[in-house]
């Protein structure tokens, strides 16, 4: 069990531009989520999947987010046309469907946009 | 209203002393509960989870559960300077996370 993996683990990049980042997660967890976290404050939900279906979408998370996760392992979430305000570090997490559905975090990526 | 809010600290404590984290919860549907540690810079690691009424008690952590009164919390016993971080709590219904307490041992 090496845990959940995020990559890359820094990016900086110039308003407008695409990102993109991928999670590998806890290989048996068939859950999936994403979070966005900023300073002082607790992550933020963006969605989830269970294998490869994407269950659950944050109201919160604009059209310029979208994430993927084409075979029930790895995923990737993808920001379009970044805006300084997307400046946070982007968590993801795994679980197993169980009663307890206890949530691993991987190290995020920290993003900055110029 | 937010769905879990936690008291905002920023708490301190001496070392050696029992740290009291609280927690509220709007969404009665919620069933399960965890704690995360979050240190300075890094993802959160997990506590504690507990879904039922009570106490649940791990080594130095007791969680508490009041459904009726819908309120979660934890304890620290023998608080050390590697507790101090920021304590989220979370609730599995929407993966709602509270925006955390800053907890500060001092030695």
């Amino acid at each position: 069990d090496t845990g959940v993996s995020q990559n890359p683990r820094h990016k900086i990049t110039k308003r407008g531009q695409n990102v993109t980042f991928r999670c590998d997660p806890i290989s048996e967890h068939n859950r999936l989520y994403w979070y966005r976290q900023t300073l002082g404050q607790g992550p933020e939900f963006l969605t989830y999947f269970q294998n490869e279906a994407q269950l659950e979408k944050s109201r919160l998370l604009s059209d310029r987010f979208s994430a993927e996760r084409p075979k029930g392992s790895f995923s990737t979430l993808e920001i379009q046309r970044t805006e300084q305000g997307d400046s946070a570090m982007y968590l993801c997490a795994s679980s197993f469907q169980d009663y307890q559905e206890t949530q691993y975090f991987g190290p995020g990526t920290r993003l900055l946009v110029l | 209203q937010k769905e879990v809010e936690q008291n905002s600290g920023p708490l301190s404590v001496p070392e050696g002393a029992i740290a009291s984290l609280n927690c509220t919860y709007s969404d009665r549907g919620s069933q399960s509960f965890f704690w995360y540690r979050q240190y300075s810079g890094k993802s959160p690691e997990l506590i504690m989870f507990i879904y039922s009424n009570g106490d649940k008690e791990d080594g130095r952590f007791t969680a508490q559960l009041n459904k009726a009164s819908q309120y979660v919390s934890l304890l620290i016993r023998d608080s050390q300077p590697s507790d101090s971080a920021t304590y989220l709590c979370a609730s599995s219904w929407q993966f709602y996370f509270g925006t955390g307490t800053s907890l500060t041992v001092i030695p």
